[in-house]
């Protein structure tokens, strides 16, 4: 079955960077997009970005160019969103979720979700 | 406006149909998808491309659109239902992702 297994909550400091992962298993790596969404505490949810786990491209929001990293590993099947330059504002649940479409080009509808990793940024 | 727009709250009893609104003016051009959030969980895509219901979801699950508003209709609600909803479309070509505010759906 697929799944997608992110890595534990982190307290950071203002101004430090958090690197989170998703591993993902149940299916082919690079067949699928990854995509990354936050969840701010009793707020909705917000798109950050994309990455494509075959050829490693990615695209940003708006937001967050600049201080958002997407990368990937395909010997482990992982990817990872690191997100620098750190406010209390950042602080929110961040998920990775898989792209429904198969292929080369992304549907933008997300049909598998890792549980989700808390970032408390605070001093 | 590319915004989304969701009523901040429904309610309705056990067995009686639950509908969500969700106005966009680019909802005439895009799909729509729906996605329920239980409390302390990740979201759960139930409706894709305005009315299509992924395997696993429950029949009494429907979307419907007509113009600048889409519908996610849940028929027979259970108290199980009981959650968030959200809407999302996207301008796939400009990666351009848009969410709801969310609707909190009570079943009393």
């Amino acid at each position: 079955q697929v799944q997608l297994v992110q890595s534990g909550a982190e307290v950071k400091n203002p101004g430090a960077a958090v690197k989170v992962s998703c591993k993902a298993s149940g299916y082919t790596f690079t067949n699928y997009y990854i995509h990354w969404v936050r969840q701010a505490p009793g707020q909705g949810l917000e798109w950050m970005g994309i990455i494509n786990p075959s050829g490693g491209s990615t695209t940003y929001a708006q937001k967050f160019q600049g201080r958002v990293t997407m990368t990937r590993d395909t010997s482990t099947s992982t990817v990872y969103m690191e997100l620098s330059s750190l406010t209390s504002e950042d602080t929110a649940v961040y998920y990775c979720a898989r792209d429904r479409i198969v292929g080369t080009t992304p549907g933008y509808v997300f049909d598998y979700w890792g549980q989700g990793t808390l970032v408390t940024v605070s001093s | 406006s590319y915004e989304l727009t969701q009523p901040p709250s429904v309610s309705v009893s056990p067995g009686q149909t639950a509908k969500i609104t969700c106005s966009g003016d680019e909802l005439p051009k895009q799909y729509a998808h729906w996605y329920q959030q239980k409390p302390g969980q990740a979201p759960v895509l139930v409706i894709y491309k305005d009315r299509e219901r992924p395997s696993g979801i429950p029949e009494r699950f429907s979307g419907s659109s007509s113009g600048t508003t889409v519908t996610l209709t849940i028929s027979g609600v259970q108290a199980e239902d009981e959650a968030d909803y959200y809407c999302q479309y996207a301008y796939s070509i400009a990666s351009f992702v848009v969410f709801g505010g969310g609707t909190k759906l009570t079943v009393l």
